[in-house]
């Protein structure tokens, strides 16, 4: 059964800093990974999608990368601003059964 | 504008009742998904829909029915068996049975019982 660790659970640092979340999963037969963001109370925005084929994408101040043989994402953010505040959760999509599980996610603070 | 839309946004049920939860899209897509979400969690599936008139139980069904009617619209019955059905619910579409397409959300429904 597939496994999705994401650390730290929580995360604070200064406006302007560079920062790396962590997603990790067992089982590397996967079709894609994708990253979220949750506001409070909100539903999930897409952030980025990695197909099992990449290595890694690229959205304005944000990338994603995906090494599937060690079983790991990372979704860097580049110059962090107060707005990026927000739960970030990674996803995967696994081939056997086709179903997505999720990480419990990693709650960013950007302080200005 | 496409989208996912979910209603009501917040409900109240009382022990012993069903509710239903609904949940529309109009992206066209074939696949709909049910995610239950609890404090500082992640997402657990519930049920999904790869087709009209086709769905599969997730991880988490006990206690849920759904039904897959219209290509649009998966609503999310929550019957009097899930014993702790308190949490935020979210609907999801994607355009196909390919693993590799994007997943879209709704902004939620939070149910709580009384």
């Amino acid at each position: 059964k597939q496994e999705v660790t994401q650390i730290p659970a929580a995360l604070s640092v200064p406006e302007g800093e560079n920062l790396v979340l962590n997603c990790s999963f067992t089982d590397s037969a996967i079709y894609n990974l994708q990253w979220f963001r949750q506001d409070p109370g909100k539903g999930l925005t897409s952030l980025l999608l990695i197909q099992s084929s990449q290595r890694e994408q690229t959205s304005g101040r944000l990338n994603a990368s995906l090494d599937k043989s060690s079983g790991r994402s990372t979704l860097y953010i580049a110059a962090s601003q107060p707005g990026d505040s927000a739960t970030y959760l990674c996803a995967v999509r696994d081939t056997n059964a086709g179903k997505s599980t999720f990480g419990d996610g990693t709650t960013l603070t950007v302080k200005p | 504008d496409g989208g996912i839309t979910q209603s009501p946004k917040y409900l109240f049920r009382k022990e012993g009742q069903n509710v239903t939860l609904s949940c529309e899209q109009n992206l066209n897509h074939d696949a709909m998904y049910w995610y239950r979400q609890d404090p500082g969690q992640g997402l657990r599936l519930i049920y999904y829909s790869q087709i009209v008139n086709d769905f599969q139980k997730g991880d988490i069904a006990e206690g849920y029915s759904v039904s897959r009617e219209k290509k649009e619209s998966f609503p999310l019955t929550v019957t009097s068996a899930q014993k702790n059905p308190t949490a935020f619910y979210l609907c999801a579409s994607n355009p196909g049975t390919s693993g590799y397409n994007e997943q879209f959300f709704g902004p939620g429904t939070r149910l709580t019982v009384l």
